[in-house]
């Protein structure tokens, strides 16, 4: 089955850039998509389509999808952005996966 | 506005069943495919189901197979998840996620979730 392999935490500092990485096999083949999810509330879409982010959401998240990795980048992170953001991608075989997740800490 | 709410969580006996519903406001639910993806407390999302939007097309994650089934009511803007044979490690709050216009492979809308226990 496809797998998607996040690191368990990243930490930064307010106003610094944060990098999520979402590990899997020609991942850069396939659409990925970031939702955060913050402690006691549902997930939320950030990112889709690699690089579309919704209307709602702030411009210092951006995603990048190339070769086996894509990535999640908070510019300018802020203590609201802390949450856990999971990537996902849609496999044939096994429809949708989520990735393991990553916990960001803003201080 | 665009609205998803589960229902039908609660305790269960392992072996027992359980029927969540979903009901959907605010978009023609006729529209969009849909998805179920349950998270275990304290750990991450996982994938349950999808259904396209006509029902033509249902996947199962292989946790599951066999043992869920998932069906919509376009008329009555409503999605179902019965569950069967209930395991222990089946508890997890459910939420139900739409999946963006078109085959778009991202859910971009969530419910609040609905709680399931699994327990003697």
């Amino acid at each position: 089955s496809y797998e998607l392999t996040q690191p368990p935490s990243v930490s930064v500092s307010p106003g610094q850039t944060a990098i999520i990485t979402c590990s899997g096999d020609n991942l850069g083949e396939r659409y990925v998509s970031w939702c955060q999810q913050k402690p006691g509330q549902s997930p939320v879409l950030v990112i889709y389509r690699d690089t579309e982010r919704p209307s709602d959401i702030p411009a210092r998240f951006s995603g990048s999808n190339s070769g086996n990795t894509a990535t999640l980048a908070i510019t300018g992170a802020q203590t609201m952005d802390e949450a856990d953001y999971y990537c996902q991608a849609w496999d044939s075989d096994t429809a949708y996966v989520f990735g393991t997740g990553t916990r960001v800490t803003v201080l | 506005e665009v609205h998803l709410v589960e229902s039908g969580g609660g305790l269960v006996q392992p072996g027992g069943s359980l029927r969540l519903s979903c009901a959907a406001s605010g978009f023609t639910f006729s529209m969009y495919s849909m998805n179920w993806v349950r998270q275990t407390p304290g750990k991450g999302l996982q994938w349950v189901s999808y259904i396209f939007r006509s029902s033509s097309t249902i996947h199962y994650a292989d946790s599951v197979k066999g043992r869920f089934t998932i069906s919509r009511d376009n008329d009555k803007n409503a999605l179902y998840l019965q569950m069967d044979s209930l395991r222990p490690e089946d508890t997890a709050v459910y939420y139900c996620a739409r999946e963006g216009i078109g085959s778009s492979y991202y859910m971009d809308v969530w419910g609040k979730g609905t709680t399931v226990t699994v327990s003697s």
